[in-house]
C-alpha cells in the first residue's frame, strides 16, 4: 500500500520563476491537501482539493495555485517565487467524507524542499 | 478565529523521564483531535487521534493522550521517554464539516531527549 508521495524531493529555483510540485495521494484516499511549513514552524494550509476542484484556502496569495486530476493526484504552482517562498512544501492526502461527515485524518508526504535564490 | 495552543515550545528530557506536552484549542463544537510528530529529517507521522468515544486513546510507540472536555484539552503523554522519540511535536484540531471545516495546527513541540 503506497503512502503519500511527492515529487521531487528537492528544488532550486531563483527569484521570480514558476515552480510546479507534484503529490499521489495514498491507495484509496480522493482528497489531497497542500502545506506550507518553514523552518522551525508549523505547517500552514494553502489549499484543498476534492473532486478537481479547490473546496479550501488558507491566507496565500493568488500566486499559489492547484490542480487535482481524475486519478486524485494534484499540482501545487507558484508563480513569480519569492525568497520567502522558500520553505518544505507538504501534501497531505485524505478520504473526503461529504457535508455530513468531519472524520478525515491526513497523512502526509516527505514534501518537496523549495529554496528560492 | 479558533486556534491551537501548545504550551511547552521545547522541552529537554532525561531518558526514562515522563512526559506531558500540552495541548489547548478554542473551538467549543465537536471537535477531532490529533497529535502527529516529525522526527529529524522525516516527514509528519500520525501518532494518534481522538474522534469519539473512550476519551484516552493509545497511538504508536507508547504514546497516549487524553481529551478533556471541559478543559478543552488533549494533552500527550509517555511515561518513560527513549532518545528516539526526539523530534517535533504537532497538536492538530479539526473542526466543522464538509467544506467548512477547519484543520488547525499548533506551532509545535520540539522534544529533545538526552541519553
Amino acid at each position: 500500500d503506497a503512502g503519500v508521495t511527492q515529487s521531487p524531493t528537492h528544488l532550486i529555483k531563483t527569484r521570480g520563476q514558476q515552480v510546479t510540485l507534484r503529490c499521489s495521494p495514498k491507495s484509496g484516499h480522493d482528497t489531497v491537501s497542500w502545506y506550507q511549513q518553514a523552518l522551525g514552524q508549523g505547517p500552514q494550509f494553502i489549499f484543498q482539493y476534492y473532486e478537481e476542484e479547490e473546496r479550501q484556502r488558507g491566507n496565500f496569495p493568488d500566486r499559489f495555485s492547484g490542480h487535482q486530476f481524475p486519478n486524485y493526484s494534484s499540482e501545487l504552482n507558484v508563480n513569480a517565487l519569492l525568497l520567502g517562498d522558500s520553505a518544505l512544501y507538504l501534501c497531505a492526502s485524505s478520504l473526503w467524507f461529504g457535508l455530513a461527515g468531519n472524520q478525515e485524518t491526513q497523512y502526509f508526504g516527505p514534501g518537496t524542499r523549495l529554496l528560492v535564490l | 478565529a479558533q486556534s491551537v495552543s501548545q504550551h511547552n515550545h521545547h522541552v529537554i528530557l532525561s531518558e526514562a523521564a515522563s512526559l506531558e506536552l500540552g495541548c489547548n484549542y478554542s473551538y467549543g463544537g465537536t471537535v477531532n483531535l490529533f497529535w502527529y510528530v516529525q522526527y529529524p529529517g522525516q516527514h509528519l507521522q500520525l501518532l494518534l487521534k481522538y474522534f469519539s468515544g473512550d476519551p484516552l486513546v493509545k497511538g504508536i510507540k507508547g504514546f497516549e493522550a487524553e481529551f478533556i472536555k471541559s478543559k478543552f484539552s488533549f494533552n500527550l503523554r509517555k511515561p518513560s521517554v527513549q532518545w528516539s522519540d526526539t523530534a517535533e511535536y504537532f497538536c492538530a484540531v479539526n473542526y466543522g464539516a464538509g467544506n467548512n471545516r477547519k484543520l488547525i495546527w499548533g506551532l509545535g513541540t520540539s522534544l529533545a531527549v538526552n541519553p
